[in-house]
């Protein structure tokens, strides 16, 4: 059971390149989201998604677009990096809310993306 | 989107107890309040959660204040493993919006 996976784990992009970052879960969970980290800014949700099929804004969604096509996996792409995106990835999952455990997240160990 | 404070930093020795505020003035009567902790280098860890009452798991305390505009986790002894960032977040019950925001979290020091 591998929980939540990020690939890659690290990369390194030229301004304007174009790249999609993998989340995938074993869980069976419904709800996923992606998160970025940046020094002293603690974590800022990007998108979130509350099925397949399903995508919604967070709070800094500017410069990314995500699909949850298949319901393990939720992809977060970036169509024209930029310097300012410059930042660690943290994925999450969670179980439907209406589990009486008001299931936790599940995050993966990140991916560091440094864009020159 | 309900919001939580926290101090940005706290510091403890190495062996004491260690208390976590967090307030959530706004808190709504079917939020959870959830805790997660997030180590050097590594993704955040799931800590404890609780509605009303407190709450006890083999890593932490989640004490809810009567009126739930506060909550304090509780770290009995504390280790030199238990420095990392803890964050806060309220999550409905009843499954509104899943913006599940963190903020910057408490950056805890332990001191040998």
């Amino acid at each position: 059971n591998a929980g939540v996976t990020q690939t890659p784990k690290f990369r390194v992009l030229k301004t304007g390149q174009s790249m999609t970052l993998l989340c995938a879960q074993d869980m069976n969970h419904e709800y996923m989201y992606w998160y970025r980290q940046d020094p002293g800014m603690g974590l800022r949700l990007i998108h979130y998604s509350v099925g397949e099929g399903t995508t919604a804004k967070g709070e800094v969604p500017d410069g990314y677009n995500v699909s949850r096509l298949k319901k393990q996996n939720f992809l977060l792409g970036l169509e024209s990096a930029a310097p300012s995106q410059t930042s660690v990835y943290f994925c999450a999952s969670s179980a439907y809310y209406r589990r009486p455990t008001n299931s936790p997240l599940h995050f993966g160990n990140g991916t560091r993306l440094t864009v020159t | 989107d309900a919001k939580t404070t926290q101090p940005n930093s706290m510091e403890s020795n190495e062996e004491e107890p260690v208390h976590l505020p967090c307030n959530h003035s706004t808190i709504s009567g079917t939020d959870y309040i959830h805790w997660y902790r997030q180590l050097p280098s590594q993704g955040p860890e799931y800590v404890i959660h609780g509605l009303t009452s407190n709450v006890n798991n083999r890593m932490a305390s989640l004490a809810i204040a009567e009126d739930r505009k506060s909550s304090t986790l509780i770290l009995h002894r504390a280790t030199l493993r238990d420095a990392a960032v803890y964050y806060c977040i309220l999550r409905e019950l009843q499954g509104g919006s899943e913006k599940l925001v963190f903020g910057k979290g408490t950056k805890l020091t332990v001191n040998p």
